[in-house]
């Protein structure tokens, strides 16, 4: 069936980049997203690329899609305190039914 | 951006009784709600999608006689989880589609219910 999969958690310096990675195993996926979650608050839409696109950059987030591998990584440039969050990896076939992975707890240390 | 609300943020029960969860969209209607179900350290499964003023729609595996939907307005969905078990502990998350979103089928969430059944 489908599954969605990302390490559970990842530890960096501030000023570092992360790298957050996610393979996936449906191939028909058309859409595929990063969802930010913060303590106590709900997923909120960070980034989404489409299956027909390699790359996706927008400021300090970039997305490749490697879709022959079916593998999704999200970067942050420069990472902050800030990020400190659940980042989680998300796919759908179009529509709203989306598939999630079990989320990446990024942790930033000053 | 729009917001998902829900209440309570955290429940606990006493096993056989029963929990309602409610599930808000603030600022903008929402005839369709998603609900969602996280066991630590897995993934977000979603359990059923909510219509309004209609059935709500289960995903395979989740009974639909222990989890009751009713979607009755355009801003509220409610899931009660009946005669609770502490296998039914769990984080559980409602969201909302919204076309006011720049990408079409994006969803907002709620910051989830922690459910302990004891």
């Amino acid at each position: 069936g489908e599954d969605v999969e990302q390490s559970l958690f990842l530890s960096v310096r501030e000023g570092d980049s992360s790298v957050i990675n996610c393979t996936y195993t449906d191939s028909s996926s058309t859409y595929l997203y990063w969802y930010k979650q913060e303590p106590g608050a709900g997923l909120q839409l960070l980034t989404y690329i489409f299956s027909n696109m390699d790359m996706k950059q927008d400021q300090r987030l970039t997305v490749l899609l490697n879709k022959k591998d079916k593998h999704l990584s999200l970067r942050i440039a420069d990472t902050q305190t800030g990020d400190s969050a659940i980042y989680f990896c998300a796919e759908s076939t179009g529509g709203f039914k989306t598939i999630f992975g079990a989320g990446t707890r990024l942790f930033v240390k000053a | 951006g729009a917001v998902v609300s829900q209440h309570p943020s955290r429940v606990i029960c006493k096993s056989g009784t029963s929990v309602k969860i409610e599930c808000r969209s603030l600022d903008f209607q929402a005839t369709t709600m998603f609900w969602y179900r996280q066991f630590p350290k897995q993934s977000l499964m979603l359990m059923a999608t909510s219509n309004e003023g209609s059935k709500a729609t289960y995903e395979q595996g989740v009974e639909k006689d222990k989890f009751l939907i009713n979607h009755a307005s355009l801003t509220l969905s409610t899931l009660t989880v009946t005669s609770a078990h502490p296998e039914d502990s769990s984080f559980y998350i409602c969201s909302a589609p919204s076309r006011q979103g720049s990408f079409s089928y994006e969803q907002y969430f709620g910051p989830g219910t922690r459910l302990t059944v004891t």
